[in-house]
């Protein structure tokens, strides 16, 4: 039973490029959320999709950030026209019906150059 | 918005040792969850708690969801070098009809050899 998979586990982009960040769910679970993480600070929620629907996006950045859950394949969260600031791990979770119990990925470190 | 406060922040200790650690918030908590975070990792669910006053074990470690619901406390007994890490308390917090998790900031635990 494989856990919440993420890729690519590191990303290195320059200012002003794309980042694509991928996250599959565990077996089971329809519900995806996304984290960000400071070096040496606490996780801080980003967004909530199930498939094909965005639930809560009340933490990600207006603008260059957005995600989705399609109905194939896994979640996604883009970021565009990266800057310094964007570079931090990045986390996706995921939880049954119950959401209580999020099960995280091992992250995406994300640096921007 | 709700936040969780974690003490303390660091910890040094010999193998062998005993820890505590504890989180508190301002407002309560229905459901506490504990997780663990190793170096270049996602964090991993340690324990789950639902109900005031429960004490709940998984192995060496054992936690307690705080009968006023706003703190929960975990302690690690006879600590072993693989308990290194970073711990991280978490509850559920519902807005606008949608649930995320709130992280405290982490307690880091290091054990001397």
């Amino acid at each position: 039973n494989a856990g919440v998979m993420q890729n690519p586990r590191h990303l290195v982009r320059r200012r002003g490029q794309e980042a694509r960040l991928r996250c599959s769910p565990m077996k089971g679970h329809s519900h995806v959320y996304w984290y960000r993480q400071l070096p040496e600070e606490g996780l801080k929620f980003m967004v909530y999709l199930q498939k094909e629907n965005i639930i809560d996006e009340s933490g990600m950045p207006k603008e260059r950030f957005s995600a989705e859950f399609p109905k194939e394949g896994p979640s996604i969260l883009r970021i565009q026209q990266v800057v310094r600031g964007d570079s931090a791990a990045y986390f996706c979770a995921s939880s049954p019906s119950q959401p209580n119990e999020q099960f995280f990925g091992p992250g995406t470190r994300l640096t921007v150059l | 918005g709700q936040q969780l406060n974690q003490s303390p922040q660091s910890m040094f200790i010999q193998e062998g040792e005993d820890v505590s650690m504890n989180c508190t918030s301002s407002s309560i908590f229905n459901t506490w969850l504990w997780y663990k975070q190793d170096p270049g990792e996602g964090p991993v669910l340690l324990i789950a708690l639902y109900k005031a006053g429960e004490l709940t074990s998984n192995g060496r470690l054992t936690a307690q969801f705080g009968i006023t619901r706003k703190d929960s406390f975990l302690n690690i007994s006879a600590s072993i070098p693989s308990d290194v890490g970073i711990y991280f308390c978490a509850g559920p917090t519902f807005l606008q009809g949608a649930q995320k998790l709130v992280f405290g900031q982490g307690t880091r635990l290091t054990i001397n050899p």
